[in-house]
């Protein structure tokens, strides 16, 4: 059974840092990997989508990588800003006929002025 | 970008009343649907997949005769919590997928269920 777990569950940090999130998975047969965002009684934002033969996605001042082998990915956010602060979800996305994304256990950041 | 909208953004009502969350892809056709739910300061669950005109496929766990799923076409899946409980109060997410592997999961905005 798959399990994605991320490391730290919450960050605080002041405006104009660089932070990395940490996703981490049990079963390395996946067809990809999504980072969301969810703000507060939100629902889902999907900010990047890296492919099972991809290394990393950019979009601005994000930047995710993944490394299947170690079941490993991470989210770099470059110079935090206030409008940041959320949680942050990563989810891998099964192979098989169900195609079934699981979530990790989140990440709450505070971006601090 | 792909939308999904969900409706409606909030219920309140009474212990026994069965309520309805519509899922609406509204730019592309969704094959597969998915419906999640949140516990507060938690991870989603997945409760069920539905593919256009066949049954869902429910998770271990979720009883498939009080959350009632029905994907009648390309771009709707509603949700129904029948006899809705206050253990039935929760945030429900549905997203909508163009059914292949590589492409990725939409998300609505969520239902707040609050079931007194």
């Amino acid at each position: 059974k798959q399990e994605v777990t991320q490391i730290p569950a919450a960050l605080s940090v002041p405006e104009g840092e660089n932070l990395v999130l940490n996703c981490s998975f049990t079963d390395s047969a996946i067809y990809n990997l999504q980072w969301f965002r969810q703000d507060p009684g939100k629902g889902l934002t999907s900010l990047l989508l890296i492919q099972s033969s991809q290394r990393e996605q950019t979009s601005g001042r994000l930047n995710a990588s993944l490394d299947k082998s170690s079941g490993r990915s991470t989210l770099y956010i470059a110079a935090s800003q206030p409008g940041d602060s959320a949680t942050y979800l990563c989810a891998v996305r099964h192979t098989g006929t169900a195609s079934k994304l699981t979530f990790g256990t989140g990440t709450r950041l505070q971006v601090t002025l | 970008g792909a939308v999904v909208s969900q409706h409606p953004s909030r219920v309140i009502c009474k212990s026994g009343t069965s309520v309805k969350i519509e899922c609406r892809s509204l730019d592309f056709q969704a094959t597969t649907m998915f419906w999640y739910r949140q516990f507060p300061k938690k991870s989603l669950m997945l409760m069920a997949t539905s593919n256009e005109g066949s049954k869902a496929t429910y998770e271990q766990g979720v009883e498939k005769d009080k959350f009632l799923i029905n994907h009648a076409s390309l771009t709707l899946s509603t949700l129904t919590v029948t006899s809705a409980h206050p253990e039935d109060s929760s945030f429900y997410i549905c997203s909508a997928s163009g059914g292949l592997a590589n492409q990725p999961q939409h998300f609505g905005d969520g239902t707040r269920l609050s079931i007194l």
